[in-house]
């Protein structure tokens, strides 16, 4: 079965980085996209980016452009995102997701991570 | 960027009733349209995909339909787990943005 499992929980002091990783199984890691989601606690889902990891190439959304990089690994099938230059606003659970092909829509998801920016 | 307007933004309703919940493109999206469904402390799940296919094993009293800039979701006969939020997403260009968001709570 498909699976995205998402490493812990993480606490950051404003102004440095953080690096979310996303290990997925039951499909072939380099046949689909990987995108990144956030949500802030109460607010909606945002869409950051995505990634495709068999070429490597990414898209980010404007917003992240300057502080957000993500890259993989295919000899474990993990994929990984990271934050620089981290504040307050960017707390957030993080979703990595699966985009079916072609159409992009995202069809499996990590179960969360939550990044706290705290001084 | 392309925003997505969804309403209303929450919505009392009863087990039984027939729901629909709006979203509207602020261009034209094709069918590029998906949409999710997602309860408290979980991931989003996917619905519906390309505005009208229903994702594998998703209850057929989820429908959508629409194109261009105006699309529909709509729910039968709501169930007692169908209550959650929903958004949708376009997937027509980057960055592909999401609704805000309608809240499903029970009368």
């Amino acid at each position: 079965q498909v699976q995205l499992v998402q490493s812990g929980a993480e606490v950051k002091k404003p102004g440095a980085s953080v690096k979310v990783s996303c290990k997925a199984s039951g499909y072939t890691f380099t046949s689909y996209d990987i995108n990144w989601v956030r949500q802030a606690t109460g607010q909606g889902l945002e869409w950051m980016g995505w990634m495709n990891p068999y070429s490597g190439r990414t898209v980010y959304a404007p917003k992240f452009q300057d502080r957000v990089t993500m890259t993989r690994d295919t000899s474990v099938s993990t994929a990984y995102m990271e934050v620089s230059s981290l504040r307050s606003e960017d707390t957030a659970v993080y979703y990595c997701a699966r985009g079916l092909t072609r159409v992009a829509a995202l069809d499996y998801w990590g179960q969360g991570t939550l990044v706290t920016v705290s001084s | 960027d392309i925003q997505m307007t969804q309403s209303p933004a929450s919505l009392s309703a009863s087990v039984g009733d027939r729901v629909t919940i709006t979203c509207r493109a602020s261009q034209s999206i094709s069918t590029y349209l998906n949409w999710y469904q997602q309860k408290p402390g979980k991931a989003p799940k996917l619905l519906m995909y390309t505005a009208s296919t229903l994702q594998s094993g998703v209850p057929s009293r989820f429908s959508g339909s629409g194109s261009g800039t105006d699309f529909t979701l709509t729910i039968s006969s709501l169930q007692p787990e169908d209550f959650a939020t929903y958004y949708c997403q376009q997937s027509d260009s980057a960055p592909r943005t999401f609704g805000q968001g309608t809240k499903l709570e029970i009368k």
